[in-house]
């Protein structure tokens, strides 16, 4: 059975203090490491899609990184705007479904 | 504008009393599926469909039925709710099941009494 471990729970950042989130799973043949960010009362937007280790992906503020066991969303020079859950996700090579951990509450204050 | 709806955003029902919320998208995605979302535990999938008329079980189906007569619409079924089923919902689709990019809707928070 695919699992998900997020960590930490919920990070709280000043406004510039770059940090990372971590992602740690167990998958029989990996099809994708999925990264969503999901506002309060809104709807996972996706952000990246990550397929073997080794990759890498950028967008604006957040890097996203791929090992064999884990998966790092890295954040640099955070932003208030920022601030939202950050939810990872697997696709393992058992079936179509996507299994997701419960995601890491990120604050970024003033 | 490209997206997924889902009605109501809002349900508050008694226990037994047979509900359905709507999904709905525009894109003409292939693949739908449901998700229920809880503290603690995460995005469980309930269902997905890969096309038309073709539906499977996810994690969680006990309780649950879709159907998927069209491609844009992927309704959820509960026949008789329970207070185990109070649950925030939400409805996705994508291109194909293989696409990286799954569109979320709004979200249905459901309360069941």
């Amino acid at each position: 059975e695919d699992q998900v471990t997020q960590s930490p729970e919920a990070l709280r950042l000043q406004e510039g203090e770059s940090s990372s989130l971590n992602c740690s799973y167990t998958v029989s043949g990996l099809r994708g490491l999925f990264w969503y960010r999901q506002d309060p009362g809104k709807g996972p937007e996706f952000l990246f899609t990550l397929y073997s280790a080794g990759e890498e992906k950028e967008k604006e503020r957040l890097k996203a990184t791929l090992t064999k066991k884990e998966s790092f969303l890295h954040i640099t020079a955070p932003k208030p705007e920022d601030s939202a859950t950050y939810l990872c996700a697997v696709r393992g090579g058992g079936g179509n479904k996507l299994t997701f951990g419960t995601g890491t509450q990120l604050k970024v204050e003033l | 504008e490209a997206q997924v709806t889902q009605n109501p955003r809002y349900l508050i029902t008694v226990t037994g009393k047979k509900l359905t919320v709507t999904c709905s998208q525009n894109m003409n995605h292939e693949y739908m599926s449901w998700y229920r979302q809880d503290p603690g535990l995460g995005l469980r999938q309930i269902y997905y469909s890969m096309n038309v008329e073709v539906t499977d079980k996810g994690d969680v189906p006990e309780g649950y039925k879709v159907s998927r007569k069209e491609k844009r619409n992927f309704p959820l079924i509960l026949e008789s709710p329970s207070p185990n089923q109070t649950s925030l919902y939400f409805c996705a689709s994508s291109l194909s099941i293989s696409t990286d990019t799954q569109y979320f809707g709004p979200g249905t928070r459901l309360t069941v009494l």
